[in-house]
């Protein structure tokens, strides 16, 4: 079946712009992830989405960024006013925590240049 | 907190030896999975091997394997035979596994570089 995929695949932006990126999970998964990836923070994770219960929100790093689950599967990882740290790759996974294992599927990512 | 530490940033073996990347971690949860993830250049993570916590024996998966010392907080894996295919950034992951705001997400360490040598 399709795996995790992730729009757009690069994304070159302005500062000061803002820009959105799409997740769209494999299909059944209720859990979805958002990850940041940069060269000076590593892989970190950003919010959390499981079912209809509040989104764990407590990885954004500022109130510029936000996310938001429609219907309970596409996602949209929304950067208001981009500045230059914010460049990096945004990964996104979905998962279905009714398995113990809770296994992550990642997508390709989505690599976001702020100039 | 819990913290996922990778004291190699890169390491080097020749096709067909055995290397072993190290991961350490910090954490006063018992019940838990730690996991080893594959990046190549592609970006896409793959998932290599898994181990939960309460399982004293270590996973293996064909060719990778962990040595996993939970009084110790050590996670390394071992990759045996390696293949031009394995050259890759990998992750230490750690994951907890009971309810509450952490459940699900995963904490990562900072990641290893291995290049593979023909």
């Amino acid at each position: 079946g399709a795996g995790v995929s992730q729009s757009p695949s690069n994304k070159v932006t302005e500062k000061g712009k803002d820009v959105e990126l799409r997740c769209d999970p494999i299909s059944g998964h209720t859990a979805l992830y958002w990850y940041r990836q940069s060269l000076g923070q590593g892989l970190e994770f950003l919010i959390y989405f499981q079912g209809n219960s509040a989104p764990d929100k407590s990885g954004l790093p500022s109130d510029r960024f936000s996310a938001e689950r429609t219907g309970g599967s596409v996602s949209t990882l929304t950067i208001q006013r981009t500045q230059q740290e914010d460049s990096a790759v945004y990964l996104c996974a979905s998962s279905s925590p009714g398995q113990r294992t809770n296994e992550q599927y990642f997508g390709p990512g989505t690599r976001l240049t702020v100039t | 907190a819990q913290t996922v530490t990778q004291s190699q940033p890169e390491m080097s073996v020749q096709e067909a030896e055995t290397v072993t990347l190290s991961c350490t971690y910090d954490t006063s949860e018992s019940d838990y999975y730690l996991f080893w993830y594959k990046q190549p250049p592609s970006r896409q993570m793959i998932l290599v091997i898994r181990q939960e916590a309460y399982k004293q024996q270590n996973a293996t998966e064909n060719r990778f394997s962990v040595n996993f010392q939970k009084a110790a907080k050590s996670f390394s894996l071992k990759i045996s035979d390696s293949q031009l295919g394995d050259a890759a950034m990998y992750f230490c992951a750690y994951r907890l596994n009971a309810g509450g705001t952490s459940y699900g997400k995963l904490t990562f360490g900072q990641g290893t570089i291995l290049t593979v040598h023909p």
